[in-house]
């Protein structure tokens, strides 16, 4: 099974601040990598798809890159509504799907 | 617009056997390539992919559930059916299920049903 090492687990920032996650795969998922918001009590909500595509609807100050083994995702400017815990997500082609293990984003 | 909703019982004993029913509308699981999933989440922690069933009834399993877990659709319904036997404490989460775009990422979420598994 792909595992997916996310860091860091949690993260303190202040509002403008880029913020930096990153996610590493246990071994080559190509671009096959997807990255999600969630809100306390809320269901998750995808931002960015295929490493580095944007969802429709989401802010551009979102954004992604990376293929392979080691992926990044990146705020480029911090905003109060940013707080909320991020997962990546793999898929493989049988398909099975993996998620890491989550960052939580908190405003400093 | 999509949307999708979860229902079933929020406590059930140890050793019993979970129904979840994820009812859905603004696409039909009839046609090609549309897919629903189904995640969950444990309480304070991260998520985990259950099982997927596509619109020519492949369906799939997280390996380290596929014993347990069984992912069922009425399409006349518009309804995914997901059951889980010998349900344990640690069972205990919020359950999704989710729309799959291309097979690749799960793009419309319901709301969540949080199950608790207690005697």
């Amino acid at each position: 099974d792909i595992q997916m090492t996310q860091s860091p687990s949690s993260l303190s920032a202040s509002v403008g601040d880029r913020v930096t996650i990153t996610c590493q795969a246990s071994q080559d998922i190509s671009n096959y990598l997807n990255w999600y918001q969630q809100k306390p009590g809320k269901a998750p909500k995808l931002l960015i798809y295929d490493a580095s595509n944007l969802e429709t609807g989401v802010p551009s100050r979102f954004s992604g890159s990376g293929s392979g083994t080691d992926f990044t995702f990146t705020i480029s400017s911090l905003q109060p509504e940013d707080i909320a815990t991020y997962y990546c997500q793999q898929y493989d082609n049988l398909p099975r799907y993996t998620f890491g293990q989550g960052t939580r984003l908190e405003i400093k | 617009q999509i949307t999708l909703k979860e229902s079933g019982p929020t406590l059930v004993k140890p050793t019993q056997t979970l129904t979840l029913t994820c009812t859905f509308s603004g696409f039909s699981l009839s046609t090609s390539g549309v897919g629903v999933g189904w995640i969950r989440q444990p309480p304070g922690k991260a998520l985990e992919w259950l099982a997927l069933i596509y619109w020519d009834d492949d369906k799939r399993y997280s390996p380290s559930l596929k014993s347990r877990l069984t992912i069922t659709k009425d399409t006349s319904k518009n309804q995914v059916v997901l059951t889980m036997t010998n349900m344990d404490p640690v069972d205990t989460a919020t359950y999704y299920c989710a729309h799959i775009r291309d097979g690749a990422a799960f793009d419309i979420w319901g709301q969540g049903t949080m199950v608790t598994v207690s005697s």
